[in-house]
């Protein structure tokens, strides 16, 4: 069945070092993908989003990559900061107004 | 623009009881999208509602249902309630979708369910 999933559980950096999240998605018809901040005690927040017709897209440190041809998202932050500490999803809708969530990725800076 | 609310905050049942979950979308948005999260299962889609019309549904049984008014504001309710049911349930409203592109999607802080 369509799935999306996380390749690192958690993640541990430095901060000031760069992160990178990585995520599969195994529906080749999903056209729009979304990577998701979550912090304790709260609902996700959207971070950045691409859509199937680009491979890169750039936005306040973060940058999200889509390679189609292996069906995989990353997610970059650059400069990490104790405050990106959360738990990161990427998310795919591949129509129907259906969103399919991966299982998570838990960051942690470390100060 | 106040952001999406859901209430209440945090609800104790007991096995065999049902529940109403209600969340209000932020003003102007028509699409809203309900989702289960738990420790081991993530963040599971169950439906989503347009314009009073569930336009799709996760796979969930059919105990768990929702509904949504013509303010936009949409409930779901869970009958006889399961001690897997406990769990976040997150709500999130979104503006239309114009031209099959996809529109962000704005969470609430979510309902968290206990099931004793």
């Amino acid at each position: 069945g369509e799935s999306v999933g996380l390749h690192l559980p958690t993640l541990s950096v430095q901060e000031g070092d760069n992160s990178i999240i990585n995520c599969a998605y195994s529906n080749s018809a999903s056209d729009y993908f979304i990577w998701y901040k979550q912090e304790s005690g709260k609902g996700p927040q959207f971070i950045i989003d691409i859509r199937s017709n680009m491979d890169k897209r750039q936005g306040q440190r973060v940058t999200v990559l889509l390679n189609k041809t292996v069906k995989h998202l990353s997610l970059q932050i650059a400069a990490t900061q104790p405050g990106d500490s959360a738990v990161y999803f990427c998310a795919e809708f591949t129509g129907g107004f259906k969103t399919i969530f991966g299982a998570g990725t838990r960051l942690f800076v470390k100060a | 623009k106040a952001g999406v609310t859901q209430t209440p905050r945090y609800l104790i049942k007991t096995r065999g009881q049902q529940v109403t979950l209600s969340c209000s979308p932020i003003s102007g948005h028509r699409s809203v999208s309900w989702y289960q999260q738990t420790p081991g299962q993530g963040l599971q889609f169950l439906f989503e509602y347009f314009s009073e019309t569930q336009r799709n549904k996760g796979n969930f049984p059919g105990r768990f249902s929702g509904r949504q008014f013509s303010n936009s504001r949409s409930e779901m309710n869970v009958s006889t309630l399961e001690l897997g049911d406990s769990a976040l349930y997150l709500c999130a409203s979104s503006s239309l979708y114009r031209g099959g592109a996809y529109n962000e999607q704005f969470f609430g802080p979510g309902t968290r369910l206990t099931v004793l």
